[in-house]
Order: C-alpha cells, then structure tokens, then sequence
C-alpha cells in the first residue's frame, strides 16, 4: 500500500525565506509523486511531478523538488517567499498500475509574514 | 477551454437525505475521478470512472455512487447522508493512456453540508 507523511500541518516563514515542506512516501512500486497547491475555496493545482526521470523537479511559481529515493522523501522548496505563496499545499503519491488515483498527504499550511 | 467544472458550488442537505453533484471534466479528458475533502485535512479517493464504468474504488460505503455519462461528464451520488459526509468534493479529470505520466485537472470543488 502506498501512503504519504507531511511533516508539520503548518509552516510559518518571513517574505523572502527559504521555504521547505517535507514530504516522506511509502510505496512498494517506483512512485508517481506531486505536490499541489490550494487556496482558500478552491480546487487543487499542481505544482510540479516526479514521474522517474530527474530527480530534481522545477515546477511553477519558481517551486522544485527533489526525489531521493534512500531517504523516501520529495522535499518542496523555495529559495524566497512571497505573501501569494500562502496556501494549503499537499504532497501526493500514484502507482503505475493505479494512474490517477491520488493518495495524498494530510497538508500543510504555509504562512508568509510580511 | 473551461477546465474542470462543478455544480453546484456549495449545497445544504439534511441528514438522510441524498444529494447528486455533478462534474464536467476538461476537453480532451476521459477519465473522471471524485475525491472527498473534510475540513483540515487531504483529499480522500472515492472513485473513477472510465468508459462509463467504475475503474477503481476507495474506502467509501455503497452509500457513495456514481455514474459516467458518454460525453465523460460524471455524477456523484450519496444516499442517506450523514453529518459525517460533510465535506469538499473535488472532482478531477484526466486522459487515460499515458500510463501515469497525465496530471490530473481538478475543479473547484462542491462545498457539501450535511445539518
């Protein structure tokens, strides 16, 4: 069975930090993962996938990604924050035998101070 | 391209009562799959259809049905609702065939309220 952990339900950092939300997966099969992003009232977007070929994802609003498969982690950064980068952003994980079936995280909400 | 549509955008229903939501997913897509989010915390599998049938299932009851019609678009049906089924339901559709490698496009969402 495939799960995700998202450590820390919120994250707090100033305009123009780092930003990192940890993300940790379980899968026996090589994974599919994603990061989204949500605000307030609003469906789910995506950020960036890993879908096994860098390990190193870009993805948009100047987000990345790295997949490390020893540690079982897919970290999201952010090298400077800004206040529209506050949201609710989840981390989700997909087998190749179950394509589009979602497991995701439980979220974390990121607050920007100004 | 209007993306994923939803209706409605938020709904009332008492206890025991059912409900329909409705999805419309983004030109192109075949594949429509609902997810069930309660307050605080990630989106929940429900279902997804393809070619008008049932292709995977989450943990829901038989109480949570649903149905693909042959323009893609899909229903989501509860029966006999509970206080506990009150949530956000996305739906999200995608293009079946690229074996994983499709994202998929999620809507806004239905705001459910069971009272």
């Amino acid at each position: 069975a495939q799960s995700v952990t998202q450590l820390g339900s919120h994250v707090s950092v100033s305009e123009g930090a780092l930003v990192l939300l940890r993300c940790n997966y379980s899968s026996s099969v090589p994974p599919y993962l994603f990061w989204y992003v949500q605000y307030p009232n609003q469906g789910l977007q995506l950020l960036l996938k890993y879908t096994s070929a860098a390990t190193l994802v870009k993805g948009i609003n100047g987000f990345e990604a790295e997949f490390k498969k020893s540690e079982t982690s897919f970290h999201l950064t952010k090298p400077s924050a800004h206040m529209s980068d506050a949201a609710e952003y989840f981390c989700a994980v997909s087998d190749r035998d179950s394509s589009y079936k979602l497991i995701f995280g439980s979220g974390t909400r990121l607050l920007v101070r100004p | 391209d209007a993306g994923v549509t939803q209706s409605p955008t938020h709904l009332i229903k008492t206890r025991g009562q059912q409900v329909t939501l409705r999805c419309s997913p983004k030109s192109g897509h075949d594949t429509v799959s609902w997810y069930q989010q309660a307050l605080g915390q990630g989106p929940q599998f429900i279902f997804q259809y393809y070619e008008e049938e049932e292709r995977q299932r989450g943990n829901f009851p038989d109480r949570f049905s649903g149905h693909q019609f042959p323009n893609y678009s899909s229903e989501l049906n509860v029966n006999a609702l509970l206080l506990g089924d009150s949530a956000l339901y996305l739906c999200a559709s995608s293009l079946l065939g690229q074996r994983g490698n499709t994202e998929a496009f999620f809507g806004q969402g239905t705001r459910l309220t069971v009272v």
